[in-house]
């Protein structure tokens, strides 16, 4: 099992659509983080959480330690959204532990 | 300046060639990471930099050798590739004394292809 599991896996959307992704991890952590990553492209930091929630713009991103769980949520999702969603956790190393990704598309 | 580079941002080679790989940031951070990534695939940490010595190899083949001449520069030499090693190499970048925390700042990869 691995120690960072994402749900679904891939998620198909239309546009305008609230979409939440799933993040659970078995490890102790510092930090939970929040990734995207377009098709060919580049990593780009989203979100990183210790506790409790933040929200950038139509991101929202939710963690609850006892449960060892985190959501990431879009709201009024778009086609510009599309992309692979990664979860990653840190702790005492200079290590990430990455999920398997969500694959998100967005249909016009 | 808030952004990791990479160059090339593509790069086609033989198996008997030699290139290099090239990332660089100017945030002030000190520890810096190469990772390779397959397709459908989530990264894999191949090495990290910290205030400019290897704190981390991951048993990666010795064709991969990396080299860190100063706080914003991180090279990764490759020589003798295998097909297979054909992938997206990502460099990243964080502040040291966010450790635990460790947010990196990834730069936007080199395509890599091996012939």
């Amino acid at each position: 099992k691995n120690e960072v599991e994402q749900s679904p896996q891939n998620l198909t959307a239309q546009e305008g659509e609230f979409i939440t992704i799933n993040c659970s991890y078995s490890v102790g952590i510092s930090a939970l983080h929040w990734l995207q990553q377009h098709p060919g492209g580049g990593i780009v930091s989203l979100f990183m959480l210790s506790s409790g929630k933040k929200k950038h713009g139509r991101l929202i991103a939710t963690i609850n330690i006892q449960e060892k769980h985190s959501s990431l949520h879009i709201t009024a999702s778009h086609p510009r959204d599309s992309a692979v969603y990664i979860c990653a956790v840190s702790g005492a190393t200079n290590k990430l532990i990455f999920g398997t990704g969500t694959l998100l598309a967005v249909q016009p | 300046d808030t952004e990791v580079t990479q160059t090339p941002k593509h790069l086609v080679m033989g198996m008997t060639n030699k290139k290099s790989l090239k990332c660089e940031q100017h945030m002030g951070h000190r520890a810096m990471y190469w990772y390779k990534q397959k397709a459908k695939k989530p990264p894999e940490l191949m090495f990290v930099y910290s205030y400019e010595k290897l704190s981390i190899n991951e048993s990666v083949p010795s064709r991969f050798s990396p080299e860190c001449p100063n706080s914003s520069l991180l090279n990764l030499h490759l020589h003798a590739l295998q097909p297979e090693d054909s992938a997206l190499y990502l460099c990243a970048s964080s502040h040291p004394t966010s450790r635990s925390y460790n947010e990196q700042f990834f730069g936007p990869g080199t395509r890599l292809t091996v012939l």
